[in-house]
């Protein structure tokens, strides 16, 4: 089956830096990518929409400037937390929908969890 | 905005039948998901199903879709301890929008 790749994991930063996690479509190619955040027991919350080729759609009450989100490729999107703070730590989960299945089918990554020290 | 809602929690003995259910708001979802969550992990899509069908089946799985009522279950046949996860149901108004997803349901199966 499809499969949607996540790296790294699991990550520990220091507090003021930034952290950069791949999202890759590995057999097909993704019309779009999202990104989500997941805290503990609770469900996902949709962080931005990433287009190929174009700018990320950002939910109501994400910082922009502060997740950053490239779709360089119908492969790949990155999401880049910079100058990360304790509350940024998380779980972050990106899905990517299937172009060849009409974009009706979405996978999801395995996940990747930040830790901010 | 859409809604989607599902019970918390379900604790089966392994070897029964376990039934999610799920409800949701938007007349216009035209696309239903199952996915599986285990610990730490990512989100597993388990199946999905148009909305102009009634049931789909694969293998131990039974979706049941009733439009009228905006009431989507899943049905587990033989559930057994690694079926233990977070089970998300999410609906998607076309093929090209945002998921809107469920809280989530714990399955825990016990021997």
């Amino acid at each position: 089956g499809a499969v949607v790749s996540q790296h790294p994991s699991r990550v520990i930063c220091k507090s003021g830096t930034s952290v950069k996690i791949e999202c890759r479509s590995l057999d097909f190619q993704a019309t779009t990518m999202f990104w989500y955040r997941q805290f503990p027991k609770q469900s996902l919350m949709l962080m931005a929409t990433s287009n190929e080729g174009s700018k990320a759609t950002y939910e109501q009450g994400v910082e922009k400037d502060k997740f950053l989100i490239n779709h360089a490729s119908l492969t790949l999107s990155t999401l880049t937390v910079a100058s990360a703070h304790p509350e940024d730590s998380s779980f972050y989960i990106c899905s990517a929908r299937d172009r060849g299945s009409g974009g009706n089918t979405i996978y999801f990554g395995e996940g990747s969890w930040l830790t901010v020290v | 905005g859409e809604d989607v809602e599902q019970s918390l929690f379900l604790s089966v003995r392994e070897g029964d039948s376990s039934v999610i259910n799920c409800t949701y708001t938007d007349s216009s979802s035209t696309y239903l998901y199952w996915y599986k969550q285990e610990p730490g992990a990512g989100l597993q899509l388990l199946t999905y199903i148009f909305s102009n069908m009634d049931m789909k089946q694969d293998q131990r799985l039974t979706v049941l879709l009733n439009k009228k009522d905006k009431h989507l279950s899943l049905r587990i046949a033989d559930t057994q301890t690694g079926d233990s996860a977070i089970y998300f149901c999410a609906e998607s108004s076309s093929g090209y929008s945002t998921l809107t997803f469920g809280k989530g349901t714990m399955l825990l199966v016990s021997p």
